[in-house]
């Protein structure tokens, strides 16, 4: 049964870097093909993807995020860790970790999401 | 750029329900996939590689198309069914991956 669960701050100043952790289980990040993505939603709003990282250590960014995002993987603990920096009002949403079964895959297993507000 | 229309589908109980989703340039099916969201749940797949069920989806959900048009139809809508659907693009980078989304509603 393949698990992820989100955690990190639920408020983070502007300006500030924001640090989230995807702990997961029921797979590996040292299977072939796998991988783990983040997306976000803002409140009321559509999904959009951020990044995502393979077992092989691949790593995918949002264009319009990349100067921004630092995606990593600790395949010891289970867990993938996305890093944002300079945070803004307008990152405030749900941000939400999700298992790629391949690459190019769907994301078929999700988690429950977190609620991150940007607000001084 | 994946765009969905229309943005709000009524419909009642027992109806058919069409959803499209528009690429602004060719995507393989094999990248094509369909979520559900229900307000305050994560999104849920239901349809990967433009028409293959994902597990424990019922056979009311199908999905169709090819190259830059594709379509998400639910044969009779049950009460479940009233959510918002995403479509979203695994092969490219470039623009919004995700949809807008169709929110289907209780007419």
């Amino acid at each position: 049964q393949i698990t992820l669960k989100e955690s990190g701050p639920t408020l983070v100043r502007p300006t500030q870097t924001l640090t989230l952790t995807c702990t997961f289980s029921g797979f590996s990040l040292n299977t072939s093909g796998v991988g783990v993505g983040w997306m976000r939603q803002p409140p009321g709003k559509a999904l959009e993807w951020c990044a995502l990282i393979y077992w092989d250590d691949e790593k995918r960014y949002s264009p319009t995020l990349r100067s921004r995002l630092t995606i990593t993987k600790d395949t010891s603990k289970n867990q993938v860790v996305l890093r944002m920096t300079n945070m803004d009002p307008v990152d405030t949403a749900t941000y939400y970790c999700a298992h790629r079964p391949y690459r190019k895959g769907p994301y078929d297993y999700w988690g429950q999401g977190t609620l991150v507000t940007v607000s001084s | 750029v994946m765009t969905q229309s229309p943005g709000t589908l009524s419909l009642s109980p027992g109806e058919r329900a069409t959803l499209s989703c528009r690429a602004s340039q060719s995507v393989s099916s094999s990248y094509l996939a369909w979520y559900q969201q229900k307000p305050g749940q994560a999104p849920r797949l239901l349809i990967y590689a433009a028409s293959s069920r994902a597990t424990g989806i019922p056979d009311r959900f199908s999905g169709s198309g090819s190259g830059t048009d594709f379509t998400l139809t639910i044969s009779r809508l049950e009460p479940e069914d009233f959510a918002v659907y995403y479509c979203h693009q695994s092969g490219s980078l470039v623009g919004r991956t995700f949809g807008q989304g169709t929110k289907v509603e209780i007419k």
